[in-house]
Parts: C-alpha cells; sequence; structure tokens
C-alpha cells in the first residue's frame, strides 16, 4: 500500500499523559501537514513540513504540542499533559511540493484520540 | 465570523437526484478550491480541485466557483446511496506558499434508496 498511513488508529489515554502519533507520508511526497478533526467540524489546520523543515505552526498548537519530521521521511506529534478538549481525530497529510498550491492533499485514515 | 462557511445539513435526498452543495467564503485571497468527501472514520478524499472562477466536470460531479459572489458549490448528478458522506469544501490562498488549505465544517448528506 503506498498510501499515506498514520499509527495507532484509536488511542485512550488518561488525562495527563502523553501521547504520540506517526505518520509516513506518500514516498515521494515532500510536504506533510497534520490536521485536527472534531466531531461536526471540519479539519483545522495544525502544522507543516517541507521535507524536515517545519515551516509553520497554527496558534491552536500550544506548547503541549511537538511535531517532527526527522530527515524528512515520517513525522510524529506528541501532546504532553494531554487534557479532555485534545480529544479529536488528528489526521496526516502529504503532497508533492511542486503541487502544493492545487490542494491535492492525501489523508491517511487519521488516529483517534480519546483522553479521559 | 470563520473564513470558510458551509451548512452542516444533513441533506436527505432521494437515488437519482440532482444533490447541490455549496460554500461561501470571506477571504477574496483564495484562488484553489477544492472538494473531498469523508466516509464516516475515514480521512477525506479529494474529488475536484479548481482554479480561480468557472466550472469543472468529473462524471457525476461539477465544481462551480463564483469568485464575485465568494461561493462555490459541488453538483452531484444521479446521486446513489453510496454518496452518502460527509462533503468538505477546502480552500488556498495563491500568495506566500505556504498554500495551506482552509475547509469548510462539511455537509452531511444522505442518499436513500
Amino acid at each position: 500500500d503506498t498510501g499515506v498511513s498514520q499509527d495507532p488508529r484509536h488511542k485512550i489515554t488518561k488525562r495527563g499523559q502523553n501521547v504520540t502519533f506517526r505518520c509516513d507520508p506518500i514516498s515521494e511526497h515532500n510536504r506533510l501537514y497534520w490536521y485536527r478533526q472534531t466531531l461536526g467540524q471540519g479539519p483545522e489546520f495544525l502544522t507543516y513540513f517541507q521535507n524536515e523543515a517545519q515551516l509553520e505552526k497554527s496558534r491552536l498548537l500550544s506548547d503541549r504540542f511537538s511535531a517532527e519530521r526527522p530527515k524528512g521521511s515520517f513525522s510524529t506529534l506528541e501532546i504532553q499533559r494531554t487534557e479532555q478538549g485534545d480529544s479529536a481525530m488528528y489526521l496526516c497529510a502529504s503532497i508533492l511540493g511542486g503541487r502544493a498550491n492545487t490542494g491535492e492533499l492525501f489523508f491517511g485514515e487519521g488516529s483517534r484520540l480519546t483522553v479521559l | 465570523q470563520k473564513e470558510v462557511e458551509q451548512d452542516p445539513g444533513p441533506l436527505s435526498v432521494p437515488e437519482g437526484a440532482i444533490v447541490s452543495l455549496n460554500c461561501t467564503y470571506s477571504n477574496s485571497a483564495f484562488q484553489y478550491f477544492m472538494w473531498y468527501r469523508q466516509y464516516s472514520r475515514k480521512g477525506p478524499e479529494l474529488l475536484m480541485y479548481t482554479y480561480s472562477s468557472g466550472n469543472k466536470e468529473d462524471g457525476r460531479f461539477t465544481a462551480q466557483v463564483d469568485k464575485s459572489s465568494k461561493y462555490i458549490s459541488l453538483f452531484i448528478r444521479d446521486s446513489q446511496p453510496s454518496d452518502s458522506a460527509t462533503y468538505l469544501c477546502a480552500m488556498t490562498k495563491a500568495s506566500g506558499g505556504s498554500y495551506i488549505p482552509t475547509f469548510g465544517r462539511g455537509t452531511s448528506l444522505i442518499v436513500h434508496p
């Protein structure tokens, strides 16, 4: 399968714990995005990478959130000291940089976080 | 006020009906317009994208952009039960190089047999 893969698909954690999500983009895609989606809402932008460089972060990305993309391949999104308000679907998407203007993002299936 | 507004529905139609889905936006800098389909508990998948104003057709789907009114539409002809999903509009600005798609909240469509 050459699509975007995310792991884990579902994570249940207690408030205050740390969680980490992984995204493996389509191999030739050098641009990678993270979005958050809550029930009944559209995806909200969190951050994006061009290769290994994190180029933009949303104000939604508080200091408890950190994202990395070492070597410009897979990416991780870590949430420290989780809060119930962090419960959401975390979506990863990738695109070839030269096609970024078209918005043709390829999304993974998402990682659903439930904070108890 | 959000930059992209979309009625959440649900919109319920009989099989075979023509469906019209719409979004409005407030920022005239948006130049690229996309429609994504999202099935329950799945990631969004791109249906179509258009650049600036005009129409684009792909099979049963037609996307329209009216930049003067800041209004975009997606039409689905001969709707099928398999079209039941949430339809998300999205758009990006042409300048700056970041091209970060901004999404509407999605419209839930139900096509009943």
